[in-house]
């Protein structure tokens, strides 16, 4: 069975302070696929970011950037120069590869005060 | 496109009552689903479906039905609700529900059982 671990509930900053975020997976499938998804106070969920058991190559997006590793079954997600707008609930997700039936954490709050 | 649409956005319900929330999509995908959302809990899948005709059971079924008589939409029916499943319901869809695909989420629907 396929399992996702956020082991951090709920995490605070100051403004502009970087902040890591950790999702540790399992399962069993050789392919596999990861997401991000955040979810601000208005509730919706937001798509950040799929990557392929295939892929470690690290990505970065602005402010954001991943750190997919296979040997360690992580794929965490660090925020540089965190903003109040940062301020959500972030989901690391899997699915694997036959359907798009997805895993979620259980979610870490993250808060940035000004 | 309107994307994946939900209504009603909230609902208060007796227990023993019950209701359908509907989900829509009009982006002519193949897969669509269910999950809840309780706090620290993440999301849990509750059906899915991978075209009209077929669903099946994911994570946490017991309580609700569901069914998919075309490929736009996939209502979730609570025959008897309990304030168990107080709970925020989200709705999601995927192209053609391999492993790799983006998932699209509804609004969300807000459920309270008294």
């Amino acid at each position: 069975a396929q399992k996702v671990t956020q082991a951090q509930t709920e995490i605070s900053v100051v403004e502009k302070e970087d902040v890591t975020l950790d999702c540790v997976y399992e399962t069993r499938d050789t392919t596999y696929y990861l997401f991000w998804y955040k979810q601000p106070p208005s509730g919706e969920l937001v798509f950040l970011i799929r990557r392929n058991s295939f892929d470690e190559q690290n990505e970065i997006s602005g402010r954001y950037s991943w750190n997919f590793q296979k040997s360690t079954s992580s794929f965490n997600f660090t925020i540089t120069a965190s903003q109040v707008v940062d301020s959500a609930v972030y989901f690391c997700a899997l699915s694997e590869r036959r359907y798009s039936t997805l895993t979620f954490g259980k979610g870490t709050m993250l808060l940035v005060s000004p | 496109n309107a994307g994946v649409t939900q209504t009603p956005k909230f609902q208060v319900l007796k227990t023993g009552q019950s209701m359908t929330l509907q989900c829509a999509q009009d982006m002519n995908h193949e897969y669509m689903s269910w999950y809840r959302q309780d706090p620290g809990m993440g999301l849990r899948l509750i059906h899915y479906s991978v075209g009209a005709g077929i669903t099946d059971q994911g994570e946490v079924p017991n309580g609700y039905n569901v069914s998919r008589s075309t490929t736009e939409d996939f209502p979730l029916r609570l025959l008897s609700a309990a304030p168990s499943q107080t709970s925020v319901y989200f709705c999601a869809s995927s192209y053609s529900g391999q492993g790799s695909d983006e998932q699209y989420f509804g609004p969300g629907t807000r459920l309270t059982v008294t």
